[in-house]
């Protein structure tokens, strides 16, 4: 079967870093995204990423390993307003998006 | 940036009454457009994927006669919630793709937020 891993939730400190895992295994690979959720609204993308490496942008970079099927996204100089939850969602073979229960960051003063 | 628009964003409706609910694009044409349902705390559940001038595929356990979608141009999709009851109640989110890009990103309605009494 498919299957999205990421923890389910994180505290972290204003100005700090965090990095939030992702692990998968799903029918083939098309990309792998990150997308912001703030309560009561929906998705917003972050970051894509299909080769392996690292995509910086801005105050969030992503990671990428497709051999150990695994990514990370990185969220440097944490901002209270960065409190939301992060979903990883794997594009698979068929292009459907498979995705991750999300991660709740908590972001402490 | 391409637009994703919803409408109603919030509906409260009496129990075996009709929801309908819109999703456009509003400045790129979407050859598919994705419809989502997500409880509290939970995450993104597809319910169905909708391809402009066939019909939908639904995810399974998705009851289609439930659900109608219409996708009947290449920037609206319609899903209709019929009779609806209270475990209807959830956030609907829906999401077009936009064929020009080359990683076929799924761009987010803002979500309509359905509660049946």
């Amino acid at each position: 079967g498919q299957n999205i891993d990421q923890p389910t939730e994180m505290t972290a400190t204003e100005g700090a870093i965090v990095q939030i895992n992702c692990t998968y295994q799903t029918s083939g690979f098309n990309g792998l995204f990150w997308y912001q959720q703030h309560a009561g609204e929906a998705p917003t993308f972050l970051s894509y990423n299909v080769l392996d490496g690292l995509e910086e942008k801005g105050r969030f970079s992503s990671f990428l390993s497709r051999s150990k099927g695994y990514s990370y996204l990185l969220l440097k100089e944490l901002q209270m307003k960065d409190s939301a939850s992060y979903l990883c969602a794997v594009m698979d073979s068929n292009y459907q998006l498979i995705w991750g229960a999300g991660t709740k960051l908590i972001i402490k003063p | 940036g391409a637009v994703v628009s919803q409408h109603p964003s919030r509906v409260i409706c009496k129990s075996g009454t009709s929801v309908k609910i819109e999703c456009r694009s509003l400045d790129f044409q979407a050859t598919t457009m994705f419809w989502y349902r997500q409880f509290p705390k939970q995450s993104l559940m597809l319910m169905a994927t909708s391809n402009e001038g066939s019909k939908a595929t639904y995810e399974q356990g998705v009851e289609k006669d439930k659900f109608l979608i219409n996708h009947a141009s290449l920037t609206l999709s319609t899903l209709t919630v019929t009779s609806a009851h209270p475990e209807d109640s959830s956030f609907y989110i829906c999401s077009a793709r936009d064929s020009r890009t080359g990683y076929n990103e799924q761009f987010f309605g803002p979500g309509t937020r359905l509660t049946v009494l």
